[in-house]
């Protein structure tokens, strides 16, 4: 069956840096997108982009410039999510999430099925 | 961007009864919307998409209607199970963007 598993709880001085990984299995890796997406505590579900695992070209939304990268490797068939210059908001978990189908011209917006268990990335002094 | 808005933000049901849920869109996404259920501690599961295509294994009793800037998600006589929060989600243009939710307690 189609399965993403997350990487484990972080918990991160500010300043650091945090890397999410996210492994699929149970269909063909490079013909869906994998997006990504916060959810602060307490709070509603937010995109944060998504990567087109065809031609590894990521696509940020606004405020998720800059501190974060998405990336692949799809030799292990796994995306990951790094954040850099950790700060105390960045507390949330990260879910990382199949999209719709991509090519080289691009990927397709579309519902998001399946998603991971979630990552709990924690930024405390 | 296309804003989602959902109402209300808390909807307050008695196990048996009927919920019905709102989401608005900023301007016309045509059909191309989604609803998730999310339970405390849980990721985000697929409800329908489509705006009113079940997904597999999804009970009958949730029903989708609507297109253009206006849905609804009706959930007929509501199991212990089905008291979580609901969100929609545009899929119509980049970036995706998904309404504030609405959070379905027992009454």
């Amino acid at each position: 069956q189609v399965q993403l598993v997350q990487s484990g709880s972080e918990l991160k001085k500010p300043g650091a840096s945090v890397k999410v990984s996210c492994r699929a299995s149970g269909y063909i890796f490079t013909k869906f997108a994998m997006n990504w997406v916060r959810q602060a505590p307490g709070q509603g579900l937010e995109w944060m982009g998504g990567i087109n695992t065809n031609t590894g070209s990521p696509t940020y939304a606004q405020g998720f410039t800059g501190r974060f990268v998405f990336s692949l490797d799809t030799a292990v068939n796994t995306a990951y999510l790094q954040i850099s210059s950790l700060k105390a908001e960045d507390t949330a978990v990260y879910y990382c999430a199949r999209g719709d189908y991509c090519n080289s011209d691009g990927c397709s917006p579309g519902e998001i099925d399946p998603w991971g268990q979630g990552t709990l990335v924690t930024v405390s002094s | 961007e296309i804003v989602m808005t959902q109402s209300p933000a808390t909807l307050s049901v008695s196990p048996g009864e009927r919920a019905t849920l709102s989401c608005r869109a900023s301007q016309s996404v045509s059909s191309n919307l989604a609803w998730y259920q999310q339970k405390p501690g849980q990721a985000p599961r697929l409800l329908i998409y489509g705006a009113s295509t079940r997904d597999t294994g999804v009970p009958v009793r949730f029903n989708g209607w609507g297109s253009g800037t206006e849905f609804t998600l009706y959930i007929s006589s509501l199991q212990s199970e089905d008291f979580a929060v609901y969100y929609c989600q545009q899929y119509n243009s980049w970036p995706l963007t998904f309404g504030g939710g609405t959070k379905v307690e027992i009454k």
